[in-house]
């Protein structure tokens, strides 16, 4: 079955980049997404890429897709305080199909 | 606007009670969701519904139903609740066409007792 993997946990310096990275398994995978989770809260989505797409940029977050490898990342620029959260990747075959979650990332943004 | 509304926030249950989680949704998304979340796991899918009048098993289905008699109401039930099932609960609901992404209600903390 499908598998999407994440690092635990991500520590960065206010006004630093931070770049969160992710793994999947399915080849068929057609659209990729990062959702952002703060305390207490429920989802919310970023961004997404499809998977004939290399980068989208929108904003502080660039989203960079090497399909040959399956690897998803996320860059924030100019990392803020307000951007600690956990942050989830995951991925669909189709749009509006049932999404497959990481394990999400945890970041921490230290003044 | 509400989005999608979840009810209740948050249940503290007695092992072997029943207990449903209500979803509610105001976009006319056709399809719904339920999944659960606990700690190093993600979001784990426990059951589906493309349409209204249809639902189908996610990853984890084992020990919950659901029902979609209208397009905009998704419950989740839970006949004998066990400590397992102890987690937070997202609906969430997308429509199927275009590239519609999923949208989140706020989720239902659920402790089994």
């Amino acid at each position: 079955g499908e598998d999407v993997e994440q690092s635990l946990f991500l520590s960065v310096r206010e006004g630093d980049s931070s770049v969160i990275n992710c793994t999947y398994t399915d080849s068929s995978s057609t659209y990729l997404y990062w959702y952002k989770q703060e305390p207490g809260a429920g989802l919310q989505l970023l961004t997404y890429i499809f998977s004939n797409m290399d980068m989208k940029q929108d904003q502080r977050l660039t989203v960079l897709l090497n399909k040959k490898d399956k690897h998803l990342s996320l860059r924030i620029a100019d990392t803020q305080t307000g951007d600690s959260a956990i942050y989830f990747c995951a991925e669909s075959r189709a749009a509006g199909n049932k999404l497959t979650f990481g394990g999400g990332t945890r970041v921490l943004v230290k003044p | 606007t509400a989005g999608i509304t979840q009810a209740p926030t948050s249940q503290i249950l007695a092992a072997g009670r029943s207990m449903t989680l209500r979803c509610t949704q105001d976009m006319r998304h056709n399809a719904m969701y339920w999944y659960r979340q606990d700690l190093g796991l993600g979001l784990r899918l426990i059951h589906y519904s493309n349409t209204a009048g249809t639902t189908g098993k996610g990853e984890v289905p084992d020990g919950y139903s659901v029902s979609r008699a209208n397009t905009d109401d998704f419950p989740l039930t839970l006949a004998s609740a066990v400590p397992s099932q102890t987690s937070v609960y997202f609906c969430a609901s997308s429509s199927i066409l275009g590239d519609s992404p999923l949208h989140f209600g706020n989720g239902t903390r659920l402790t089994v007792t």
